[in-house]
């Protein structure tokens, strides 16, 4: 069984739309769950980190998190053709420092 | 500048040649990994290290060979490059909310 399972995509929104990502993670003790966004050709970049379950919300981008589920989401609201990319989602496993990564949803905003 | 640089950021070498990608970060975190990307399989960590003098093997080690001298910095040597290390590589180091930040990335080709 994979650690982290992410919606496969590729998904496509209209400009204005929302976009859902969604990640499932096997370590019922993680503690830690990042996103990350990757342009094509670029190295990923951390966007958002939640560490308790509930709702986190930095800009247009909402991080959900139900531990007692396992499952991490991002919302994109009012997307934009420059949120077109790769997302990462990520998670410390209980007792380790290393991450574990899903293998990310291709999303594309369409004008 | 602060941050974490990697070089070369493009490379073509040859079959059977060794090649060593650098990384270097200016905030001295304990914590540098290096993982390589490629279509289809995500990110998969090579080696990581905890401090200098300490290093681990990641998923996919072999054939590579890392070093941890000085806690700044966390080269990567290919010891006779094969074709199927061509890939993309990405160094990262880990803040204090165990978040990664990657460096810019090199591309390798072996020909």
């Amino acid at each position: 069984q994979k650690e982290v399972e992410q919606n496969s995509g590729p998904l496509s929104v209209p400009e204005g739309a929302i976009a859902s990502l969604n990640c499932t993670y096997s370590d019922r003790g993680s503690q830690s769950f990042f996103w990350y966004r990757q342009y094509s050709g670029k190295s990923p970049e951390l966007i958002m980190f939640i560490y308790s379950n509930g709702d986190k919300e930095d800009g247009r981008f909402t991080a959900q998190l139900n531990k007692a589920s396992q499952y991490v989401s991002l919302l994109i609201r009012d997307s934009q053709p420059s949120d077109s990319a790769t997302y990462l989602c990520a998670f410390r496993p209980l007792n380790d420092y290393k991450l574990s990564f899903g293998a990310g949803t291709t999303v594309t905003v369409r004008a | 500048d602060a941050g974490i640089t990697q070089s070369p950021r493009y490379k073509i070498t040859e079959t059977g040649r060794q090649v060593t990608l650098m990384c270097h970060q200016t905030w001295s975190h304990s914590y540098m990994f290096w993982y390589r990307q490629d279509l289809g399989h995500g990110l998969r960590l090579i080696y990581y290290s905890a401090a200098a003098d300490i290093t681990d093997k990641g998923e996919v080690p072999d054939g590579y060979v890392v070093s941890r001298s000085k806690t700044e910095n966390f080269p990567l040597t290919l010891e006779s490059a094969t074709r199927s290390q061509t890939s993309v590589y990405f160094c990262a180091s880990q803040g204090l909310n165990y978040g990664y930040t990657f460096g810019s990335g090199t591309r390798l080709t072996v020909v």
